[in-house]
């Protein structure tokens, strides 16, 4: 289980600020991720990354942001522009992008009032 | 992009029962099938995967079946355990990123 960190375990916020959402992993991957998962259903894919300094988008990205500049670190910022950010956010790692078992972290639940 | 759809949503055995579960994927150049579990208050864990050259892979309890021509793969959990009990995900990977089937809630009566 260890190897792969996320903080807070929960965070709540008011409507219109942006919140930081941090991951960490000592396990020396190179691809990172984040994950959405709301009660119900299945994981939904926000960012990935491959390398240092590169990211893409996944299926909803939108109202968020995310920066790769350490290969340990993959920091989710949840802006005020995310019409629904109260949510279970998932960090993952894996050695690569394509056909490796990904490492997921303890997850941080937010609630935005 | 990939679709992956995933059934039951809910499944419920007896103690000792065989599960179910199974899963469809849209995009033919996925090459890649994890499941993953999570238990209650748990992150999500990979307990079997699969790959396209093969059809079949068992470890002890838990099998799954892959069917390229019909981009169907499913789990398979013989003799199930209380601690079976969990969400379960399937999952499709064409190449740059994973896609989930929305989960299935197992609940093993003992």
């Amino acid at each position: 289980d260890g190897g792969i960190t996320q903080s807070p375990k929960y965070l709540f916020r008011k409507e219109g600020q942006n919140v930081t959402l941090s991951c960490e992993q000592n396990l020396n991957h190179d691809a990172m991720y984040w994950y959405r998962q709301d009660p119900g259903q299945g994981l939904r894919l926000i960012y990935y990354s491959q390398i240092v300094n590169d990211f893409q988008k996944g299926d909803i990205a939108e109202g968020y942001s995310v920066s790769r500049e350490k290969k340990e670190s993959f920091p989710l910022t949840v802006t005020s522009a995310q019409k629904n950010p109260t949510a279970f956010y998932l960090c993952a790692s894996s050695q690569g992008l394509a056909g490796y078992e990904q490492y997921f972290g303890p997850g941080t639940r937010l609630t935005v009032t | 992009g990939e679709n992956v759809e995933q059934h039951p949503s809910t499944l419920s055995v007896q103690e000792g029962d065989s599960a179910v579960i199974k899963c469809t994927y849209s995009d033919s150049a996925s090459n890649y099938f994890p499941w993953y579990k999570q238990e209650l208050g748990k992150r999500p864990q990979l307990i079997i995967d699969i790959r396209s050259n093969v059809g079949e892979k068992k470890d002890q309890r838990i099998a799954v079946t892959l069917n390229k021509t019909a981009k169907h793969f499913s789990l398979h959990i013989t003799e199930t355990q209380p601690e079976d009990s969990a969400v379960y995900f399937c999952a499709a990977d064409a190449g740059n990123m994973l896609t989930f089937g929305g989960g299935t809630r197992l609940m093993v009566k003992p």
